[in-house]
């Protein structure tokens, strides 16, 4: 089982469509948890750090759940702008090193 | 405040030849990692620094690969003998180190290497 996986897509969703995205991780010690966002021949840009049991930022929520080994992003009201690839970051437990995952790709269409 | 800066933006080299990039982490940041990504591929973790403690190299694909990180700060990777499987973008990043935002990394535009 690999350390942090993604289903890669694409999600192919419309303006204003609320959408969500799984990340499931290996390592039950894990505790840090990340979602970056990564736009086409870019750099990844961090967009939330999930600490607790999730949290909210504007149209997007992230939420982790422990007992299953995953954390989710949910995006509301998608935006044309929200087209990028998202990529879920898990900590090895304790450890500096984090692992990335492959990435969803989301296509928000007009 | 200033990002992460690395350089150069492009090299193109021979087949065979060494190149060296660099990397300037955000001031203050312990911690500097270098990965790689082919085009349309994830990430691939190459090299961890953090403060003085023995780099983690678990992550680089051959003896070619090496880095450094001087005085704690700036970090230079080199690639010896390049091949033409080396093409890709590597990107660095660096972190706080410390604290709960540790793991928090923030990624520089990075060097898209071409070897011909």
């Amino acid at each position: 089982r690999k350390e942090v996986e993604q289903d890669p897509g694409p999600f192919n969703v419309p303006e204003g469509a609320t959408v969500a995205f799984n990340c499931t991780y290996s390592n039950s010690a894990s505790q840090s948890f990340f979602w970056y966002r990564q736009d086409c021949r870019k750099e990844p840009k961090l967009l939330m750090s999930v600490y607790s049991s999730g949290n909210e930022d504007g149209r997007f929520t992230a939420q982790l759940n422990r007992a299953s080994q995953y954390i989710s992003l949910l995006i509301r009201d998608s935006k044309l702008s929200d087209s990028a690839t998202y990529l879920c970051v898990v900590n090895i437990g304790g450890y500096q090193k984090v692992t990335f995952g492959t990435g969803t790709k989301l296509q928000v269409i007009p | 405040g200033a990002g992460v800066s690395q350089s150069p933006s492009n090299k193109v080299t021979e087949k065979g030849k060494d190149v060296e990039l660099r990397c300037d982490p955000i001031s203050g940041h312990t911690a500097l990692y270098w990965y790689r990504q082919s085009l349309g591929q994830g990430l691939e973790f190459l090299i961890y620094f953090q403060g003085n403690s023995a780099p983690d190299k678990s992550g680089l694909p051959s003896d070619r690969f090496s880095a450094e990180r001087t005085g704690g700060s700036v970090s230079t990777l080199t690639i010896q003998r390049t091949q033409q499987e080396d093409s890709a973008v590597y990107l660095c990043a660096s972190s706080l180190g410390l604290g709960t935002r540790a793991y928090e990394q923030y990624f520089g535009p990075g060097t898209r290497l071409t070897v011909t």
